[in-house]
């Protein structure tokens, strides 16, 4: 299957800074990447979507000003948490797709921020 | 509205099978993907039904019935590895993927 990575695994931070988190495809060109967010024992929560070149489209609820998104490549995006605090806390996951809309979700490994 | 619906929690013990429902309703319907999920990491892809019918692979196989908006993941051979969540997505008219919350799957010795 095709590989995602994500960088860093783990941050920790103090409250009122940003944090930059990277997603590559590595083998393949991801036409399309998503922004997921899991707090403990919940389910996936999609926060927006990016296609290469344009602006990413956030779900409700999301705020755009707050997380960053920028996905000038075919095979990097970066999610910036700007002013963190420690309610954003969670686990980031990013996912990427090729060009056909029904192709496959390939996920990275995610992102644990912890907000001090 | 759209909705997945599957079971939050099950049980079931090393060796035996185990079926993993899951309901949808979505607006379009471009297909239903399963993904497996061990704790503290992301989910890694297991399968993608969009025609009715049984897709097998290796010990895990999902069935479609896109009729009835139902799917399920059967999984073989339960070895204590397969103790993760199994999560099922559906994805709509606009290639979006509308996610379940997940099945907690706990295998037993």
């Amino acid at each position: 299957g095709a590989v995602v990575s994500q960088h860093p695994s783990w941050v920790i931070c103090k409250s009122g800074t940003s944090v930059k988190i990277e997603c590559r495809s590595l083998d393949f060109q991801a036409t399309t990447m998503f922004w997921y967010r899991q707090f403990p024992k919940q389910s996936l929560m999609l926060m927006a979507t990016s296609n290469e070149g344009s602006k990413a489209t956030y779900e409700q609820g999301v705020e755009k000003d707050k997380f960053l998104i920028n996905h000038a490549s075919l095979t990097l995006s970066t999610l910036t948490v700007t002013s963190a605090h420690p309610e954003d806390s969670s686990f980031y996951i990013c996912s990427a797709r090729g060009g056909s809309p029904r192709e496959t979700q390939y996920f990275g490994p995610g992102t644990r921020l912890l907000v001090l | 509205g759209q909705n997945i619906d599957q079971p939050t929690e099950m049980t079931a013990t090393e060796g035996a099978i185990v079926q993993i429902n899951c309901t949808y309703q979505t607006s379009g319907f471009n297909g239903l993907f399963w993904y497996q999920q061990h704790a503290g990491e992301a989910p890694t892809f297991l399968s993608y039904n969009v025609l009715d019918g049984l897709e097998e692979k290796g010990r895990f196989s999902s069935f479609l019935s896109r009729s009835k908006g139902y799917s399920y993941l059967l999984l073989k051979e339960l070895q204590m590895k397969d103790s993760a969540s199994y999560l099922c997505a559906a994805m709509d008219s606009n290639y979006q993927l509308i996610w379940g919350a997940g099945t907690k799957l706990i295998i037993k010795p």
